[in-house]
């Protein structure tokens, strides 16, 4: 299958400063998107939806000037957490869709991210 | 969305199969079931999907009822390292967008 890369895998980064994770699809062009969040235990929670070259679309709830998402490329997307706080700690997860393979949607290894 | 609903949790004994059943009554024409499953601190897997016909590959087979409102995936040779948290998805569309939205799985206890 498709290979989608995320990095970091783990980040620890003090309270008040933000954060940049990196979404790849290294072997197809994704033109969608999704990044999610995980709580221990807990299932994934969809955060927001990129189309590359446009604004990303947020859920409810998700501050989008919290969680600042750039997909200016068709294989690079990225989650900046900008003023990160201990609560934003969290397993964070990108998907990419390959339009070539049926827009079957793989997923990428997902990044810790821990806020001292 | 349609809204899937999976049992949160089953045991299947190594070298069994495990058959991971899923509810989705409310499922459209066109719209696919899809099924990844969750190993602990890693990214979801995609393992298969399908419309309404039967589908198999090299990891598993998905077995859709004729009214497409529940289906079954099936690990033939359940091993150790299948122990994960699996789900069951419809896909939908959006505004042109495709939302993958999750539930909570059943979490899948393959023992020795």
């Amino acid at each position: 299958g498709a290979v989608v890369s995320q990095h970091p895998s783990r980040v620890i980064c003090k309270s008040g400063t933000s954060v940049k994770i990196e979404c790849r699809s290294l072997d197809f062009q994704a033109t969608t998107m999704f990044w999610y969040r995980q709580f221990p235990k807990q299932s994934l929670m969809l955060m927001a939806t990129s189309n590359e070259g446009s604004k990303a679309t947020y859920e409810q709830g998700v501050e989008k000037d919290k969680f600042l998402i750039n997909h200016a490329s068709l294989t690079l997307s990225t989650l900046t957490v900008t003023s990160a706080h201990p609560e934003d700690s969290s397993f964070y997860i990108c998907s990419a869709r390959d339009g070539d393979s049926g827009n079957t949607i793989y997923f990428g290894e997902g990044s810790w991210l821990t806020v001292v | 969305d349609a809204k899937t609903t999976q049992p949160p949790s089953m045991d299947c004994a190594e070298g069994r199969a495990a058959n991971l059943p899923c509810n989705h009554s409310t499922i459209s024409g066109n719209e696919y079931v899809y099924w990844y499953r969750q190993i602990h601190s890693q990214g979801p897997q995609y393992i298969i999907h399908g419309l309404k016909n039967n589908e198999t590959n090299e990891m598993a087979s998905l077995i859709i009822t004729e009214d497409r409102k529940s289906s079954t995936l099936i690990l033939p040779h359940a091993t150790l390292r299948d122990t994960a948290v699996y789900y069951c998805i419809v896909r939908t569309l959006l505004g042109g967008y495709q939302k993958v939205t999750f539930g909570t799985g059943t979490k899948l206890q393959v023992i020795p």
